[in-house]
């Protein structure tokens, strides 16, 4: 079955280190999506990748950082610049071409002790 | 200046009653309209979608209503079941963004037995 596989489900991080939080996708999907979701907030966009060796900044981009070296994997970095690494972490894929949705990882929650 | 705004942070409603969720947009670019739902610690799934051309579409419980002239949309959910029971995002995207989807808030929605 294809699908967006996200890991760790839960991943604890001393303040001050960076943590990298794993996307893999076998959809063949060309598109990636790194988003944040704070406790009774919404979707807010980090990072997107259209094409392999290629990405963009989203709405709230500072302190993290991304790679995309393979069509089937987009990592999300969270550096110690990051001021509030705290949140539940969403990765999503999607095709290039209409009809447009997204395809959504189940998550990973970062918690900074 | 957010572009999807869903206005009811929260909407409780007895089971086996209509449940309706609305979302207010502003870019008129937008043409395509998705609705997704999210369980605590999970990823978003997909719900139903509509086109900008239709003005209504329907699967199963779950209808999307669409009046482009007031740049509104609905999500119908008749009868409502305590498993209905998540946070409903809805989402769009426009002619000149291709794949990248804009979200609302969300709404949490509770179905009480």
């Amino acid at each position: 079955d294809g699908g967006i596989t996200q890991s760790p489900k839960y991943l604890f991080r001393k303040e001050g280190q960076n943590v990298t939080l794993s996307c893999e996708q076998n959809l063949n999907h060309d598109a990636m999506y790194w988003y944040r979701q704070d406790p009774g907030q919404g979707l807010r966009l980090i990072y997107y990748s259209q094409i392999v060796n290629d990405f963009q900044k989203g709405d709230i981009a500072e302190g993290y950082s991304v790679s995309r070296e393979k069509k089937e994997s987009f990592p999300l970095t969270v550096t110690s610049a990051q001021k509030n690494p705290t949140a539940f972490y969403l990765c999503a894929s999607s095709i290039r071409q209409p009809p447009y949705g997204y395809t959504f990882g189940s998550g990973t929650r970062l918690t900074v002790v | 200046d957010q572009q999807v705004k869903q206005n009811s942070p929260s909407l409780s409603v007895q089971e086996g009653r209509i449940s309706i969720l609305n979302c207010d947009y502003t870019n008129s670019m937008f043409d395509y309209f998705l609705w997704y739902k999210k369980y605590p610690a999970e990823g978003p799934t997909f719900l139903i979608s509509i086109s900008s051309i239709k003005d209504k579409n329907e699967d199963g419980r779950f209808t999307v209503f669409l009046n482009k002239s007031a740049k509104h949309l609905s999500l119908h959910i008749v009868p409502s079941q305590p498993g209905d029971s998540a946070v409903y995002f809805c989402a769009a995207s426009a002619k000149n963004a291709g794949n990248m989807l804009t979200f609302g808030g969300g709404t949490r929605l509770m179905v009480k037995p």
